[in-house]
């Protein structure tokens, strides 16, 4: 299996501030990563997709980047709505893995 | 548009056999290309994938549950069905559908509510 793992485990912005969030593959994936956003009590959310496209209606401050074993997801601009835990997952090989999540707080 | 919701029962006994319900609409899965996987979510942990089946009735299963799992398809009733046996207390999560392009990658676009399912006698 492709071991996913993300960093920081937690983290704490302020409004306006920007954030990345980095996730690292065992076994390289190419560009195949999805982020995902999670809020207390909620389905996750897709963000973005093949690393670095914006999933229709998600905002523009959010932006992702890498290609085989290491990528980024970064939020510019951040909002008190942003607070959440962040996924990613990889999409190349079965079984689909996904990091450990990422605990985003923003005051 | 497309929607996904999750059904089943909130409580099943240890060894039991759990059956799930992903009904969706704003697709087919008689389409090309189209996916419906399901992911879960023990209480406070991270997600984890169990299986996905797409528009050709190809099915994959995560390779540490596949033993346990079956997934399969009603296209006339647009549901996915998932069962899972012999469940046991650590499988106490929520239990989420999804909706995947197979051409875009396995990845999840779209996810159902979610189903918190307690695993307990």
């Amino acid at each position: 299996d492709i071991r996913m793992t993300q960093s920081p485990s937690s983290v704490s912005a302020s409004v306006g501030d920007r954030v990345t969030i980095t996730c690292r593959a065992s076994q390289a994936v190419s560009t195949w990563l999805a982020w995902y956003e999670q809020k207390p009590g909620k389905a996750p959310k897709a963000l973005i997709y093949s690393a670095s496209n914006l999933q229709s209606g998600v905002p523009s401050r959010f932006s992702g980047s890498g290609s085989g074993t290491d990528f980024s997801l970064t939020i510019s601009g951040l909002q008190p709505e942003d607070s959440a835990t962040y996924y990613c997952q990889q999409a190349h090989t079965f079984p689909i893995t996904f990091g450990q999540g990422t605990r985003l707080e923003v005051k | 548009q497309i929607t996904l919701k999750e059904s089943g029962p909130t409580l099943v006994n240890p060894t039991q056999t759990l059956t799930l319900t992903c009904t969706f609409s704003g697709f087919s899965l008689t389409t090309n290309d189209v996916g419906v996987g399901w992911i879960r979510q023990p209480p406070g942990k991270a997600l984890e994938w169990l299986a996905v089946i797409y528009w050709d009735d190809d099915k994959r299963y995560s390779p540490s549950l596949s033993s346990r799992l079956t997934i399969t398809k009603d296209t006339s009733k647009n549901r996915v069905v998932l069962t899972m046996t012999n469940m046991d207390p650590v499988d106490t999560a929520t239990y989420y559908c999804g909706h995947s392009l197979y051409s875009l990658g396995n990845w999840f676009d779209t996810w159902g509510q979610g189903t918190l399912v307690t695993v307990s006698s």
